[in-house]
């Protein structure tokens, strides 16, 4: 069965610093997406990137990047340049999708804080 | 440009009673879901609908019921609400079955049981 885990229920990092957000997933697919959101204390959620399965590059938008180690089941956020608008809950989610079913799974979510 | 939008925003029930959450996008999005979010446990599946007239079981659907007689809508509806179905609840929508499609979301609904 599908599974998202994200092992850091906080973090802290400073103004201007990176930091990576953790996640690792479990799929026997071999075609899965997988996303990251971000949930400010406002509630909505807003996507930020995406990393195919197929995809021989990691994505990377604007100063989101995602470290997308496949032979270990990894696909960790990297936020460069924090700031303190980063300030959120962050989730890692997979997508598996075939004819019978398309079911996005999340992670319990990563709460990121930045201070100045 | 309203995207994915749902009403009510907040709404506090007595146990059993029954309601519907209010679903509609206007992206013609063939791909419709509805999560629940509870404290540190992140967002779970309730149903999802792969296009007009098909829904489907996620991983709590328990007490919830769905229907999806248009692209654009797809109400959920709490049977007998129960206070274990306190939560915030979202909908979602897009593309059809494809990985590569983000999931937009609705602002979501604070949804109380007494």
């Amino acid at each position: 069965a599908q599974k998202i885990t994200q092992t850091q229920p906080g973090m802290f990092v400073q103004e201007k610093e990176a930091v990576t957000l953790d996640c690792t997933y479990d799929t026997s697919d071999p075609s899965y997406g997988l996303f990251w959101y971000k949930q400010p204390s406002s509630g909505e959620m807003i996507f930020l990137i995406y990393q195919g399965s197929y995809d021989q590059q990691n994505a990377t938008e604007g100063r989101y990047s995602l470290n997308f180690q496949k032979a270990r089941k990894s696909a960790n956020l990297v936020i460069s340049a924090s700031q303190l608008g980063d300030s959120a809950m962050y989730f890692c989610a997979m997508r598996e999708a075939s004819l019978s079913t398309d079911k996005l799974i999340f992670g319990t979510g990563t709460r990121l804080q930045v201070f100045p | 440009n309203a995207g994915v939008t749902q009403t009510p925003k907040f709404q506090v029930l007595k146990t059993g009673q029954s309601m519907t959450l209010q679903c509609a996008q206007d992206m013609n999005h063939e791909y419709m879901s509805w999560y629940r979010q509870d404290p540190g446990m992140g967002l779970r599946l309730i149903h999802y609908s792969v296009g007009a007239g098909i829904t489907d079981q996620g991983e709590v659907p328990n007490g919830y019921n769905v229907s999806r007689s248009t692209t654009e809508d797809f109400p959920l509806r709490l049977l007998s609400a129960a206070p274990s179905q306190t939560s915030v609840y979202f909908c979602a929508s897009s593309y059809s079955v494809r990985v590569t499609q983000p999931q937009h979301f609705g602002d979501g609904t604070r949804l109380s049981i007494l």
